[in-house]
């Protein structure tokens, strides 16, 4: 299977701190990756798309210059929360769409890292 | 517009007692279903993928089946170890579009002792 990896995987962080996590594919390269946050008992919320060499796309109500993307290789993508505030306190789960064994072009499955948990006191 | 659901959202059974989760989609053109396994605290961990109807996937004590309206994630004889939640999504749209993965909001299994 394919191996997806997360730094950190929990981080404190004073209000108004900026936090970077990233996002590894291992043993593939991944020219599409994902960003997801997950509050307590609720399902994976889309973030954005994080595209190899190119601007990265966001869900509605996603802010771009408060989470920062850079997809700078095909086995790395770093998310970075800018001037956190308490409420930006959550779980953020990286993953890594990977081509191999479907259909080229058409079909992928994601493999997930293990989440960063951010708290901003 | 596409639509993932799952069913039930929480599960408790004993021990050994067999089940199955559901998981309803209705999308414009299926490209892959997917199953994961979270526990909590963790990042999804992948299980299966089925591509089209018909098709069956198996993996110690889960099986994953599909049809053209749902996928069952069956689980035999399940263990504690089994408890976690499940989710599904799926993959879909034409050749020429771009998709993304849209996720069910997840069936939390709990198995006692």
């Amino acid at each position: 299977g394919a191996v997806v990896s997360q730094h950190p995987s929990w981080v404190i962080c004073k209000s108004g701190t900026s936090v970077k996590i990233e996002c590894r594919s291992l043993d593939f390269q991944a020219t599409t990756m994902f960003w997801y946050r997950q509050f307590p008992k609720q399902s994976l919320m889309l973030m954005a798309t994080s595209n190899e060499g190119s601007k990265a796309t966001y869900e509605q109500g996603v802010e771009k210059d408060k989470f920062l993307i850079n997809h700078a290789s095909l086995t790395l993508s770093t998310l970075t929360v800018t001037s956190a505030h308490p409420e930006d306190s959550s779980f953020y789960i990286c993953s890594a769409r990977d081509s191999r064994g479907g259909l080229a072009g058409f079909q992928y499955t994601q493999y997930f890292g293990p989440g960063t948990r951010l708290t901003v006191l | 517009e596409d639509q993932v659901t799952q069913s039930p959202e929480a599960l408790r059974l004993q021990e050994g007692e067999s089940s199955s989760l559901n998981c309803s989609y209705t999308v414009s053109g299926l490209r892959g279903l997917f199953w994961y396994r979270q526990d909590p605290g963790k990042g999804p961990e992948f299980l299966f993928t089925l591509y089209s109807a018909g098709e069956e996937k198996e993996k110690e004590r889960l099986k994953a089946t599909i049809t053209k309206k749902e996928s069952f994630l069956h689980i035999t004889a399940p263990k504690p170890e089994d408890s976690a939640t499940y989710l599904c999504a799926v993959q879909a749209g034409s050749y020429s579009s771009a998709s993304k993965i849209i996720f069910g909001s997840g069936t939390r299994l709990s198995i006692r002792p």
